[in-house]
């Protein structure tokens, strides 16, 4: 089965604080994507990575930086964390061949206060 | 930017009725369609996919896709009150710049009661 493990289920941070959420795949996927999601709004994405050292801006890249420093790990990294970020955090990976689905991992909830 | 719409909820059904839930996108180019289900507090899970014309069925579950009215829906027969949760259209990008990427609707909310 794939696996797609974030660090953490559960954050809370202050404002101003840098935040690192963390994510970790283990099927080799060359895609890798921060998504967050919020009510009303459904999945936003912040960035996305097909490899290595490579990122592309999604939507909302604003307030957010990634990490891609190895193939089966993506990072992402809020400098200087405010309350509109507080939301639900999916990280996902794909393979790089069409007619593939995404898969998720159990997301983080983080909470700025 | 390619856009995913999905028909607004939130959808309410009896137990044992069929649940229709519609999605529309705006790139004609779009090969491969994903349907997901997301029970609250969780994280999407695949429950359906679908590349070509037609319909693909998967127990109570039906995709039916037609790329020239660009047009693809989720059946869900027998529906169960296990069904309850947001479903989300997903197309993925096949080519450009943004091979691989996901574009999600914003989901529709399906209540099952007994």
């Amino acid at each position: 089965d794939v696996k797609v493990t974030q660090s953490s289920r559960y954050l809370v941070k202050r404002t101003g604080e840098k935040v690192f959420l963390e994510c970790v795949q283990d099927m080799d996927h060359e895609n890798m994507f921060w998504y967050r999601q919020d009510p009303g709004l459904g999945l936003r994405l912040i960035y996305f990575s097909y490899d290595v050292k490579m990122k592309e801006k999604g939507d909302i890249p604003e307030g957010y930086s990634v990490s891609r420093e190895k193939k089966e790990r993506f990072s992402l990294i809020l400098e200087s964390a405010s309350t509109n970020q507080t939301s639900m955090y999916l990280c996902a990976s794909s393979p790089p061949f069409a007619n593939t689905e995404a898969f998720f991992g159990q997301g983080t909830r983080l909470t700025v206060v | 930017q390619k856009e995913v719409e999905q028909n607004s909820g939130p959808l309410s059904v009896p137990e044992g009725a069929i649940a229709s839930l519609n999605c529309t996108y705006s790139d004609r180019g779009s090969q491969s369609f994903f349907w997901y289900r997301q029970y609250s507090g969780k994280s999407p899970e695949l429950i359906m996919f679908i590349y070509s014309n037609g319909d693909k069925e998967d127990g109570r579950f039906t995709a039916q896709l037609n790329k020239a009215s660009q047009y693809v829906s989720l059946l869900i027969r027998d529906s169960q009150p296990s069904d309850s949760a947001t479903y989300l259209c997903a197309v993925r990008a096949d080519r450009g710049s943004t091979l691989g990427r996901l574009y999600f609707g914003r989901g529709t909310q399906l209540t099952v009661w007994p």
